[in-house]
């Protein structure tokens, strides 16, 4: 199958500062790419889809401002946590989509802000 | 509205047969996509139905009536290594994926 990474699995960071998430597809290209994002015992929440060359499409309540999606190549999504708080710690889940109905996960990415 | 219920916990005992179940509300729908989820790991894909019946694959099967809403995963044969949680999802008319709260599914020996 398809193989999907993330860089860095995980990261610690102070209350301020800007932590940037890479999604890579390894084997394939991607024109979409989905973020995500997962609280503690809860499911996935979508927070924006990305489109290789054109600005990122955000679900309702998530700040572009503050999440910055860059998908500059058709292998390649970058997500910036800009002035990151400590309520922004959660787990971050990339997806690339193969087919409509095709998704890959990435493995995750644990951001902790303190 | 768009709406994907499934109970919040199950419990079940090494190599018995567990059925998880999945009932959704959602506009448009391209199929239903059933997922496992370790702690702290990100989700695996277990299946897809897009069309009414049960798809079987190994020890994991998968149902789906569209006309009512409705799936289940079905584990056989279960394992410890099979406690985690069961995320049932829907691709919506924009194939977008809408997901459930999931299942955390604990396996007792």
């Amino acid at each position: 199958g398809a193989v999907v990474s993330q860089h860095p699995s995980r990261v610690i960071c102070k209350s301020g500062t800007s932590v940037k998430i890479e999604c890579r597809s390894l084997d394939f290209q991607a024109t979409t790419m989905f973020w995500y994002r997962q609280f503690p015992k809860q499911s996935l929440m979508l927070m924006a889809t990305s489109n290789e060359g054109s600005k990122a499409t955000y679900e309702q309540g998530v700040e572009k401002d503050k999440f910055l999606i860059n998908h500059a190549s058709l292998t390649l999504s970058t997500l910036t946590v800009t002035s990151a708080h400590p309520e922004d710690s959660s787990f971050y889940i990339c997806s690339a989509r193969v087919r409509e109905h095709e998704q890959y996960f990435g493995p995750g990415t644990r951001l902790t802000v303190t | 509205g768009q709406n994907i219920d499934q109970p919040t916990e199950m419990t079940a005992t090494e190599g018995a047969i567990v059925q998880i179940n999945c009932t959704y509300q959602t506009s448009g729908f391209n199929g239903l996509f059933w997922y496992q989820q370790h702690a702290g790991e990100a989700p695996t894909f277990l299946s897809y139905n897009v069309l009414d019946g049960l798809e079987e694959k190994g020890r994991f099967s998968s149902f789906l009536s569209r006309s009512k809403g409705y799936s289940y995963l079905l584990l056989k044969e279960l394992q410890m290594k099979d406690s985690a949680s069961y995320l049932c999802a829907t691709l919506d008319s924009n194939y977008q994926l809408i997901w459930g709260a999931g299942t955390k599914l604990i396996i007792k020996p």
